[in-house]
């Protein structure tokens, strides 16, 4: 049972806007820790998407953005591709635990 | 640019000790801005994080593993290392380590990963 809460699975045309969402607590989203997005494409290592609310790495694009309310944030994917299909992960720091934790991941599906 | 490359054996029998080694270029492990871990995958599986020492050497465990769990530097070859005992099928996994920053503000940095796999 993963301590940040994703869905499983989400899916869209290309072309459509998706979103992810990631469920915490007051102990880590709740309490101002930054959320950060990985992308994964299976057999690789995850790469770092976006880390708080604005900032990508180099070559991310802006169709990748996060959204923040309360012990929740949602990163969305507008204007989908075929390249975005992979596995996503949101990670942050949890002080009840002192420990870094993660989504359980949402498998993304260009249809 | 850093490059994080993991070592160690890819098979380890049940009840052993599991060891790697994460070699560090184009970084120190005594930038006092980072802390250096490592984090699992189970295949098919998330992302667990396992363990993570800073530049003074103080370290940080996951409260599920920290009975099992050693995370220590060697600052003369610039690697850190870990350690796993009494490991079982359930440990089985692709092992990451990994660069995260102390103000965590930024997210992590990761090495390409290697698979332990703990069979008889």
């Amino acid at each position: 049972q993963s301590v940040l809460t994703q869905p499983p699975s989400v899916s869209g045309a290309p072309g459509q806007r998706v979103t992810i969402s990631c469920s915490g607590t007051s102990s880590n989203i709740g309490a101002g820790y930054d959320v950060h997005w990985y992308y994964q494409v299976p057999g690789t290592a995850p790469k770092l998407l976006i880390s708080g609310d604005t900032n990508r790495p180099s070559g991310v694009p802006d169709r990748f953005s996060v959204s923040k309310s309360g012990t929740s944030v949602s990163l969305a994917i507008a204007g989908l591709q075929a390249e975005d299909e992979g596995d996503y992960y949101c990670q942050s720091f949890d002080s009840s635990l002192s420990a870094w934790v993660f989504g359980g991941g949402t498998k993304v599906t260009v249809l | 640019q850093l490059q994080l490359q993991q070592s160690g054996p890819g098979l380890v029998k049940p009840s052993e000790t599991l060891s790697l080694t994460c070699t560090v270029s184009g970084g120190s492990i005594t930038d006092s801005t980072y802390y250096w871990g490592w984090i699992r995958q189970p295949p098919g599986k998330g992302l667990e994080w396992i363990a993570s020492i800073d530049y003074g050497g103080r370290t940080y465990y996951n409260p599920s593993i920290k009975s099992r769990v050693t995370i220590s530097p060697d600052t003369s070859n610039n690697q850190f290392s870990l350690r796993l005992t009494s490991v079982t099928a359930a440990d089985t996994a692709v092992y990451y380590c990994a660069r995260h920053p102390l103000t965590m503000i930024l997210g992590f940095y990761w090495g390409q990963g290697t698979l332990v796999t703990v069979s008889s």
